[in-house]
């Protein structure tokens, strides 16, 4: 069964904390991907990996970063977490190949920052 | 404007029901779309994946594509209170696969 896993369900954090989610895959994929889920706003790109110690921004990478230092681990970073970030993270991989290649998604982190 | 975009509903319709849920697309050149379902408190998961224009069949659902109006389609015939979740388009680029997703459209099926 494959199995992308986030470290947490559920986390709180104060603002200007530094925070850390955590993402391991366990299917050898080359790509891996930060979503934040927002109602209305759907699944918007953060930022994507397609090897190790290798990033690319998405769509909204403004207030984080990544690491991604072996290949089934990919780290999202908060350097100063904000109440804009409160949000539904997601972390997916897929392996390199055709368009059609599914993605693979975690349960989500629901980051809440007071 | 949004490379992809769909009404977030909510849709309620009654058990048995066919359900019709659509998004739109900004450039014609797109060509590779999925439809992902996300059930509450999950992650989504592949539900059908299509390409540029037709229909695509599995069991209950029809994906459908209609290129000259830039228009993707799911359809679900016999709609069950299991079908009941939020139902996400995604355009497809590059190697990497990168999804750009809808809004995603809520669907309540009731008994």
């Amino acid at each position: 069964d494959v199995k992308v896993t986030q470290s947490s369900r559920y986390l709180v954090k104060r603002t200007g904390e530094k925070v850390f989610l955590e993402c391991v895959q366990d299917m050898d994929h080359e790509n891996m991907f930060w979503y934040r889920q927002d109602p209305g706003l759907g699944l918007r790109l953060i930022y994507f990996s397609y090897d190790v110690k290798m990033k690319e921004k998405g769509d909204i990478p403004e207030g984080y970063s990544v690491s991604r230092e072996k290949k089934e681990r990919f780290s999202l970073i908060l350097e100063s977490a904000s109440t804009n970030q409160t949000s539904m993270y997601l972390c997916a991989s897929t392996e390199t190949g055709g368009l059609n290649t599914e993605a693979f998604f975690g349960q989500g982190t629901r980051l809440t920052v007071v | 404007q949004k490379e992809v975009e769909q009404d977030p509903g909510p849709l309620s319709v009654p058990e048995g029901a066919i359900v019709s849920l659509n998004c739109t697309y900004s450039n014609s050149a797109f060509q590779y779309f999925m439809w992902y379902r996300q059930y509450s408190r999950k992650g989504p998961e592949l539900l059908m994946y299509t390409y540029s224009s037709g229909n695509k069949e599995d069991g209950r659902f029809t994906a459908q594509v209609d290129k000259s109006s830039k228009y993707i389609s799911l359809f679900i015939r016999d709609s069950q209170p299991s079908d009941s979740a939020t139902y996400l388009c995604a355009r497809i680029t590059g190697t990497a696969s990168k999804l750009t997703f809808g809004t995603g459209t809520r669907l309540q099926v009731t008994l």
